[in-house]
């Protein structure tokens, strides 16, 4: 399967500061990428889809101010969580598509924390 | 409102059993299914996707689909401790749309 990385795994900010967090597919051009957000034993929630040169569409209900979303190329995109607050705290994954077939591959996800 | 419904379990099997999950769908105009399994604190991984009525095997695990009936399954054959994970269906259209996932069913092997 694809290869898809995302950095930091790892992130703790201090309230009111942004975070980037990066996703990109190693071995393959990644001509969708998409957001997910998970809280603890919950579900998957989508908050974006971005495609390379376009403006991301966000989710309902997601603020597209605050999670801005850059897809500047076929193999990186570009979550920035800006002036975030502890309840933005969450597991952040990112996922690829490009083959055709619809199958997305995850990035091993950023575990924001927010003091 | 496309919706995938799965049980959320937990589902229990003991370990060589046969271990099965099910997931329906709302959406006829779904076209690709995806069935991914998620260890606790990890992000997804993709096992097996599958657009055709019928069956599909890899390895240890069989994918069925019966579009008439709107029903996803995964088999997982000689279920071992290392199964134990949350396994996620989901369904789409070809190309790079999203997907609508279900909530995930729990899945425990036991020894």
């Amino acid at each position: 399967g694809a290869v898809v990385s995302q950095h930091p795994s790892r992130v703790i900010c201090k309230s009111g500061t942004s975070v980037k967090i990066e996703c990109r597919s190693l071995d393959f051009q990644a001509t969708t990428m998409f957001w997910y957000r998970q809280f603890p034993k919950q579900s998957l929630m989508l908050m974006a889809t971005s495609n390379e040169g376009s403006k991301a569409t966000y989710e309902q209900g997601v603020e597209k101010d605050k999670f801005l979303i850059n897809h500047a190329s076929l193999t990186l995109s570009t979550l920035t969580v800006t002036s975030a607050h502890p309840e933005d705290s969450s597991f952040y994954i990112c996922s690829c598509t490009g083959t055709g077939q619809g199958e997305q591959y995850f990035g091993p996800g950023t575990r924001l924390t927010v003091t | 409102q496309k919706e995938v419904e799965q049980n959320s379990g937990p589902l229990s099997v003991p370990e060589g059993a046969i271990a099965s999950l099910n997931c329906t769908y709302s959406d006829r105009g779904s076209q690709s299914f995806f069935w991914y399994r998620q260890y606790s604190g990890k992000s997804p991984e993709l096992i097996m996707f599958i657009y055709s009525n019928g069956d599909k095997e890899d390895g240890r695990f069989t994918a069925q689909l019966n579009k008439a009936s709107q029903y996803v399954s995964l088999l997982i054959r000689d279920s071992q401790p290392s199964d134990s994970a949350t396994y996620l269906c989901a369904g789409g259209l070809f190309g790079n749309e999203k997907l609508t996932f279900g909530t995930g069913t729990r899945l425990t092997i036991i020894p």
